[in-house]
C-alpha cells in the first residue's frame, strides 16, 4: 500500500496566520491527491481534490499545490473556522486508498 | 441533493458480526464509474479506508481486513451493507460512507454511526 505521511502532526498558529501542511507520498501519486478538513464530532469534508482543485463552496483561502510525492496544503489566512484537523488521501492506488495521519491545527 | 447515511448498532460484543447499511439519495450507484466506500475513524486516531463497492457490482477491501469485510449493494433500495465478522474492542470506531467516482475524492459523506465493541 502506498504511505501518506503529514507533518506537521500538529500545528499552532493565530487568525489571520499563513499555514502550509505538507503530504509526501510514498510513490509517485502523480496528481491523485485529496485535502479534507475534519472538525470534532463531524465527517471529514472535501477541500481539495486531484491536487489542486477547489471543491466547490470551499473559501479561496485554501489552496493545494504538489504532484508527484509531494504535496501542499495552505490556508492564506487562518480564519476560526478552519481550527481543525486536515487529512491528506491518495486515490492514485484506487482501490486501494490511504489517508495520511491527519494535521491537527490548533489556536495558539 | 445528496445525501448518505449510515445505521447500524452501536454496541457490538466480542466475536460477534457487524452489520452496518449506508442509505443514499441523490445519486445512483447503477451510473457507471459510481462508488461507495466505507472508511472508519477509531476514536482520536486517523481515517482508514475499509471498502468499496462500484457501479459494476466490483467489489474491494482493505488488504488488513479483506478476510473479515464483506460489502454489498441493493441498487432499488439505494442501500450498501457493510459487513465485519469477529468484531474486536480495537474495531471500536465511528464507520463512515461516502461517494466517490473512480479514482476520485470522496466529495460526499454520511455523518458516520459510532459502533463500540464490548462485552
Amino acid at each position: 500500500d502506498i504511505q501518506m505521511t503529514q507533518s506537521p502532526s500538529s500545528l499552532s498558529a493565530s487568525v489571520g496566520d499563513r499555514v502550509t501542511i505538507t503530504c509526501r507520498a510514498s510513490q509517485s501519486i502523480s496528481s491523485y491527491l485529496n485535502w479534507y478538513q475534519q472538525k470534532p464530532g463531524k465527517a471529514p469534508k472535501l477541500l481539495i481534490y486531484a491536487a489542486s482543485s477547489l471543491q466547490s463552496g470551499v473559501p479561496s483561502r485554501f489552496s493545494g499545490s504538489g504532484s508527484g510525492t509531494d504535496f501542499t496544503l495552505t490556508i492564506s489566512s487562518l480564519q476560526p473556522e478552519d481550527f481543525a484537523t486536515y487529512y491528506c488521501q491518495q486515490s492514485y492506488s484506487t482501490p486501494s486508498i490511504t489517508f495520511g495521519q491527519g494535521t491537527r491545527l490548533e489556536i495558539k | 441533493q445528496v445525501t448518505l447515511r449510515e445505521s447500524g448498532p452501536a454496541l457490538v460484543k466480542p466475536t460477534q458480526t457487524l452489520t452496518l447499511t449506508c442509505t443514499f439519495s441523490g445519486f445512483s450507484l447503477s451510473t457507471s464509474g459510481m462508488c461507495v466506500s466505507w472508511v472508519r475513524q477509531p476514536p482520536g486516531k486517523a481515517l482508514e479506508w475499509l471498502a468499496l463497492i462500484d457501479w459494476d457490482d466490483d467489489k474491494y477491501y482493505s488488504t488488513s481486513l479483506k478476510t473479515r469485510l464483506t460489502i454489498s449493494k441493493d441498487t432499488s433500495k439505494n442501500q450498501v451493507v457493510l459487513t465485519m465478522t469477529n468484531m474486536d474492542p480495537v474495531d471500536t470506531a465511528t464507520y463512515y460512507c461516502a461517494r466517490h467516482c473512480r479514482y476520485d475524492a470522496f466529495d460526499i459523506w454520511g455523518q458516520g454511526t459510532m459502533v463500540t465493541v464490548s462485552s
